[in-house]
């Protein structure tokens, strides 16, 4: 079945640096795919989103390039934050009524 | 603009005491619900889906029901809570069916302490 994998976690950066969170994916046809991010204690945001190949997707700094020849929709950032400390999920969508399938999600913690 | 309602922020519960969880959506309609649950330090667990009223789906076998008794509103329930029902409880909607492009937007939880 359709599947996201993402890197485990949590990840530590410091402040400044360069962010990436690998997120692969499994899936017949052409998914769209998402990335959440979860502030501590409140509910999911979309981060981006891009709906065909090649598109990438951007917002608050971070980016994500839909990548069909190798499945994947990596999420960077270029320098990170104190406040970008969250958990991101990963997730595809297909067409219809098919739900969001989400990966597990990867915490970021970046110190000042 | 739509905007979704989520209901108690906290709440904690004996064990075997009742659960009503409610949700609800503003500006839309018909659109697809769900609930999730997100144990401690682990990804979401999708509990229940619907597509509309009185459509229930449910993704995985336990102590919970849900229901939908109007276009917008989703009611999470236990008739008797266990410890291992604890967590953060997410509502989400999303339109349908060219919503799937959009995604999901989520309510801003109800953490569940079961004691």
């Amino acid at each position: 079945g359709d599947s996201v994998t993402q890197m485990e976690g949590p990840v530590t950066l410091s402040e400044e640096a360069f962010l990436t969170i690998n997120c692969t994916y499994t899936a017949t046809g052409y998914p769209s795919l998402f990335w959440y991010v979860q502030y501590p204690g409140e509910g999911l945001q979309l981060l981006l989103k891009a709906t065909k190949a090649d598109d990438k997707g951007s917002n608050k700094g971070f980016e994500a390039t839909y990548r069909k020849e190798t499945t994947s929709f990596h999420l960077e950032k270029g320098s990170v934050q104190v406040s970008d400390s969250a958990v991101y999920f990963c997730a595809l969508s297909k067409g219809g009524q098919g739900n969001l399938i989400f990966g597990k999600g990867t915490k970021l913690s970046v110190k000042p | 603009s739509q905007t979704i309602h989520q209901w108690p922020a906290t709440l904690v519960q004996p064990v075997g005491s009742p659960l009503s969880l409610e949700c609800t959506v503003e500006g839309t309609s018909n659109p697809n619900l769900y609930w999730y649950r997100q144990a401690a330090g682990r990804g979401l667990q999708l509990l229940f889906y619907s597509v509309g009223i009185g459509q229930i789906s449910s993704e995985v076998p336990q102590n919970l029901s849900a229901s939908r008794p109007q276009d917008r509103q989703f009611i999470l329930s236990s008739k008797k809570l266990l410890l291992s029902d604890s967590g953060f409880y997410l509502c989400a909607w999303r339109a349908t069916p060219e919503g799937s492009i959009y995604g999901y937007t989520f309510g801003s939880g109800t953490r569940l302490t079961v004691v």
